[in-house]
């Protein structure tokens, strides 16, 4: 059974960078039937897509959030990253990583989910 | 970037009922849409991809259909535990991009 799981800092300073990591276990980072995302969700909203990254460090980003996102994969521990820089309050939120299936025409859809980890800014 | 929006944003039901949910994309995207589960304090769950395909484990009382631009997800006998909140989300083109959340609550 596939399982995500988020660790990074809870509390993170206005302006700083947010940093999270996500280990997966039972199935391997490098597989080419998938890639692996970042969503998050403030609280008391909705679902909001940050970025996708393949196994061969292929990415794609939220355009609003691109000038300030770095996604990185790492097979060698079986994890992938995120970096979100210059945070304001406006980026506190829960923080999923999640599996994307790279389907039909390489479109890719969510199928497995981390359990979140809640990312505050703050001084 | 693609636009969804779901209606409505919230619904009440019993158990038993048969409920619809709707999504409609701001341009066709073909079948690459899929439906997610979410209910308080916890992980979406994915339900649909292909906008009609159940992922692994899903009940088939749930169901989805459409193509184009409308959408819409079918609970044929609601159960307790399907009371949360849906959401559709669209993968045709990047930005990847969700409804903004229909929440099913009980009557």
């Amino acid at each position: 059974q596939l399982q995500l799981q988020e660790s990074g800092p809870g509390l993170v300073k206005p302006w700083e960078t947010l940093s999270l990591t996500c280990s997966v276990s039972g199935g391997s980072i490098s597989s080419s039937d998938h890639y692996w995302g970042w969503v998050r969700q403030p609280p008391g909203k909705g679902l909001e897509w940050i970025g996708s990254i393949y196994y061969s460090g292929n990415t794609y980003y939220d355009p609003s959030l691109k000038s300030r996102v770095t996604i990185s994969v790492d097979t060698s521990q079986n994890h992938f990253s995120l970096k979100l820089s210059s945070v304001t309050a406006a980026d506190t939120a829960v923080y999923y990583c999640a599996r994307l299936v790279r389907g039909a025409e390489k479109k890719t859809y969510f199928d497995y989910w981390g359990q979140g980890t809640l990312v505050t800014v703050s001084s | 970037d693609i636009q969804m929006t779901q209606s409505p944003s919230s619904l009440s039901a019993s158990v038993g009922d048969r409920v619809t949910i709707t999504c409609r994309a701001s341009q066709g995207i073909a079948s690459w849409l899929a439906w997610y589960q979410q209910k308080p304090e916890k992980a979406p769950k994915s339900l649909i991809y292909a906008a009609s395909s159940l992922q692994d484990g899903v009940p088939s009382r749930f169901s989805g259909s459409g193509s184009g631009t409308d959408f819409t997800l079918t609970i044929s006998s609601l159960q307790p535990e399907d009371f949360a909140t849906y959401y559709c989300q669209q993968y045709d083109s990047y930005p990847l991009t969700f409804g903004q959340g229909t929440r099913l609550e009980i009557k």
